[in-house]
């Protein structure tokens, strides 16, 4: 799978908006991009998940530049449930392999 | 969504013993599903592909002896730790991949926190 690049972390307040980056310079043309987040001492959450297009759903926004070589995760306006891990996945469409997961970006949401 | 069902929550065992997790795909058939194994403060690490009706696929350096998976029907997964030691301890967590009627991502299970002691 090709390689991800996330800040290690990003701090914002409650009620405002969070964006996310991810770099992905390497992806190729069949790559989707997938978004999950971790809470403390849960399972992965998947978040959003899109190939080129930006992508909006009930959790959050997804934009994907025009090269695809990186994207932001949008969350419109951060609670303090939105603190937890973000991960930033590049996989092909179809297949059965497993998720490669990097260290991802520890959001901390401040009151 | 699917929802993915693992029991139990957590577990305390003593060395040397064997653990049983299970993980069901409650309202999705699944022919695959995934064992992700995290450590604290570090990432998911994908230990095994479990496919239903055959073998599992194991990542390098995971032990297939000693982390046996049975997946015997297409709800239902299980990951036995066989013959535990504390360096075993660890957060389970298992995955199944939702694609159909389209492509919506991975749905994980809330993990089995493992203690041995």
């Amino acid at each position: 799978d090709a390689k991800t690049t996330q800040p290690n972390s990003m701090e914002s307040n409650e009620e405002e908006p969070v964006h996310l980056p991810c770099n992905h310079s390497t992806i190729s043309g069949t790559d989707y991009i997938h978004w999950y987040r971790q809470l403390p001492s849960q399972g992965p959450e998947y978040v959003i998940h899109g190939l080129t297009s930006n992508v909006n759903n009930r959790m959050a926004s997804l934009a994907i530049a025009e090269d695809r070589k990186s994207s932001t995760l949008i969350l419109h306006r951060a609670t303090l449930r939105d603190a937890a891990v973000y991960y930033c996945i590049l996989r092909g469409r179809g297949g059965a392999d497993g998720l490669t997961f990097g260290k991802g970006t520890h959001l901390i949401i401040q009151p | 969504g699917a929802v993915v069902s693992q029991h139990p929550s957590w577990v305390i065992c003593k060395s040397g013993t064997s653990v049983k997790i299970e993980c069901r795909s409650l309202d999705f058939q699944a022919t695959t599903m995934f064992w992700y194994r995290q450590f604290p403060k570090q990432s998911l690490m994908l230990m095994a592909t479990s496919n239903e009706g055959s073998k599992a696929t194991y990542e390098q350096g995971v032990e297939k002896d000693k982390f046996l998976i049975n997946h015997a029907s297409l709800t239902l997964s299980t990951l036995t730790v066989t013959s535990a030691h504390p360096e075993d301890s660890s957060f389970y967590i298992c995955s199944v991949r939702i694609n159909k009627p389209a492509d919506y991502g991975y749905t994980f299970g809330s993990g089995t926190r493992l203690t041995v002691v």
